[in-house]
C-alpha cells in the first residue's frame, strides 16, 4: 500500500453515463496527480493539482473534468466518455517542495480500470 | 517537446544474470530521475531515484546516472522471475513543471 487509495477499482459505463472516479491520499502530500495509461501506450498526463488549485491541464478534452476540494481528495468527473478513453486511470500525490528533491517522489494509488461501450 | 525514450523489449535475461535497463531524456538541464515497476494490471511502484551523476545502489538495483550523455539506467542483479515486470523511467524536467514524464516502459523477462 502506498497511501493512495483509488474507488472503483473497475468501471463499466456506457457513452451516455455520468460517473466519477475517487482519489484520496493519506500521505500529507499538497499535490496530486491524474494519469492515464492505455495499453502499448506511455503513461498520459492529464491534471495536476497544488494546494487545491489546478496547475496543469494537459489538453484533455472537457468529458474529463477534475475536482479537488482539499489537498487530500481528487476526482475525476466522466460524462460522455468514447471508447477511446478505456484504459486505466491513475492517481498520484507527492510532496512539492518547490525544488527539484527527492521528496517530490510521486506515489501511485492502484488505479480504476474503466471500460467504456 | 520533452522526450524520454526507452526500448520497449521485450529485454530477456536467464534467471541469475544482470538486467540492464536504459532510458534517455531530452532535457539536459533535468535534476531527477525515478525508477518504476509496474506489474501487469498493476500501479507503478517506486524503484528508486536519483540525481546525482554516478551510480547508486539499493539491494540488487543500481540506478547509474550520466548527465553529459543524458542516459540513466537500471541494473538489476541476479535476478528473479519474481522481476519480470514493465520498468518505467521518469524524469523531472527543468521547467517548473511539477509532474514527471514517463518513458513507455522496457518489459523485462527473467527466465526460470
Amino acid at each position: 500500500e502506498t497511501g493512495v487509495t483509488q474507488t472503483p477499482r473497475h468501471l463499466v459505463m456506457g457513452m451516455t453515463n455520468k460517473k466519477s472516479l475517487k482519489c484520496e491520499q493519506h500521505l500529507g502530500h499538497n499535490a496530486m496527480y491524474w494519469y492515464k495509461q492505455s495499453a502499448k501506450k506511455p503513461l498520459e498526463l492529464m491534471f495536476v493539482y497544488n494546494f487545491k488549485e489546478q496547475t496543469e491541464n494537459n489538453s484533455v478534452p472537457s468529458r474529463f473534468s477534475p475536482e479537488c476540494p482539499n489537498s487530500s481528495h481528487l476526482f475525476l468527473h466522466l460524462h460522455t466518455l468514447q471508447p477511446e478513453d478505456s484504459a486505466l486511470y491513475l492517481c498520484a500525490s507527492s510532496q512539492d517542495s518547490g525544488r527539484q528533491f527527492p521528496q517530490e517522489t510521486q506515489y501511485f494509488g492502484p488505479g480504476t480500470r474503466l471500460l467504456v461501450l | 517537446q520533452k522526450e524520454v525514450e526507452q526500448n520497449s523489449g521485450p529485454l530477456s535475461v536467464p534467471e541469475g544474470a544482470i538486467a540492464s535497463l536504459n532510458c534517455t531524456y531530452s532535457d539536459r538541464g533535468s535534476q531527477s530521475f525515478f525508477w518504476y515497476r509496474q506489474y501487469s494490471g498493476k500501479s507503478p511502484e517506486l524503484i528508486m531515484f536519483i540525481y546525482s551523476n554516478g551510480d547508486k545502489e539499493d539491494g540488487r538495483f543500481t540506478a547509474q546516472l550520466n548527465k553529459a550523455s543524458q542516459y540513466v539506467s537500471l541494473l538489476i542483479r541476479d535476478s528473479q522471475p519474481s522481476d519480470s515486470a514493465t520498468y518505467l523511467c521518469a524524469v523531472k524536467f527543468d521547467t517548473g513543471r511539477r509532474a514527471l514524464t514517463f518513458g513507455s516502459g522496457t518489459r523485462l523477462q527473467v527466465q526460470p
